[in-house]
């Protein structure tokens, strides 16, 4: 059955580092894969989107990796702060899908001042 | 602009009753999404409408669940003889297209089932 693994494991990083993220998945063939942002009582919210053609993607701080040879992604956030302090999640998609996504159960990430 | 609204934000019903969730997606979005997470789990996608008609349903774990969008905006997801085990945050998210593309997630509806 298809699986997607995030470490569920909190990740405790000092402000200024950068926190790494991972995302693998098995019986999956995604066409693309997003990552969220979720705080606390709050619904997702979209931080970026890379395509299985894409090797790479980076917006402000933040960066993604994406290899299908490996199935799986790498989530980095540079010069971290203790606003980064969220939950991660990964979300993949297939062609023809209609956009539907299939969520991993995320991690948590502590950036301590 | 006006982003993704859910209502209630915070349901709590008994065990066997019948209870409706709303979603208000952003105007002019024609894609929408339903999503179920439990604590500590991910969303799991439960339906989602391109325009009015449900594109895919088979996220629904049962026929307990039913959803509609009859006027390819506001959705309605409806869970009869609620369980116990419906208790979770229902989570809505609507696109601009069922393209590829980002999704835009409301608050959640926090459903608590005694």
């Amino acid at each position: 059955s298809q699986k997607i693994e995030q470490n569920s494991e909190a990740l405790n990083i000092q402000e200024g580092k950068t926190a790494t993220l991972t995302c693998n998945y098995t019986n999956y063939s995604p066409a693309y894969l997003q990552w969220y942002r979720q705080d606390p009582g709050r619904g997702p919210v979209f931080l970026l989107l890379i395509r299985e053609n894409e090797k790479e993607k980076r917006k402000e701080r933040l960066k993604v990796t994406f290899d299908t040879t490996l199935k799986q992604s790498l989530f980095h956030i540079t010069a971290s702060q203790p606003a980064d302090s969220a939950t991660y999640l990964c979300a993949l998609g297939r062609d023809n899908a209609g956009n539907m996504l299939t969520f991993g159960g995320g991690t948590r990430l502590m950036v301590k001042p | 602009g006006a982003g993704v609204s859910q209502t209630p934000s915070n349901k709590v019903t008994e065990k066997g009753k019948y209870v409706e969730l709303r979603c208000d997606p952003i105007s002019g979005h024609t894609a929408l999404y339903w999503y179920r997470q439990s604590l500590g789990q991910g969303p799991e996608f439960l339906i989602y409408f391109q325009g009015t008609g449900a594109a895919d349903d088979s996220g629904l774990p049962n026929d307990r669940f039913f959803a509609v969008r009859p006027e390819g905006s506001v959705s309605t997801l409806k869970i009869q003889r609620t369980e116990r085990g419906d208790s979770a945050v229902y989570l809505c998210a609507s696109s601009r297209t069922a393209g590829i593309n980002e999704q835009f997630f409301g608050p959640g509806t926090r459903l608590t089932v005694l």
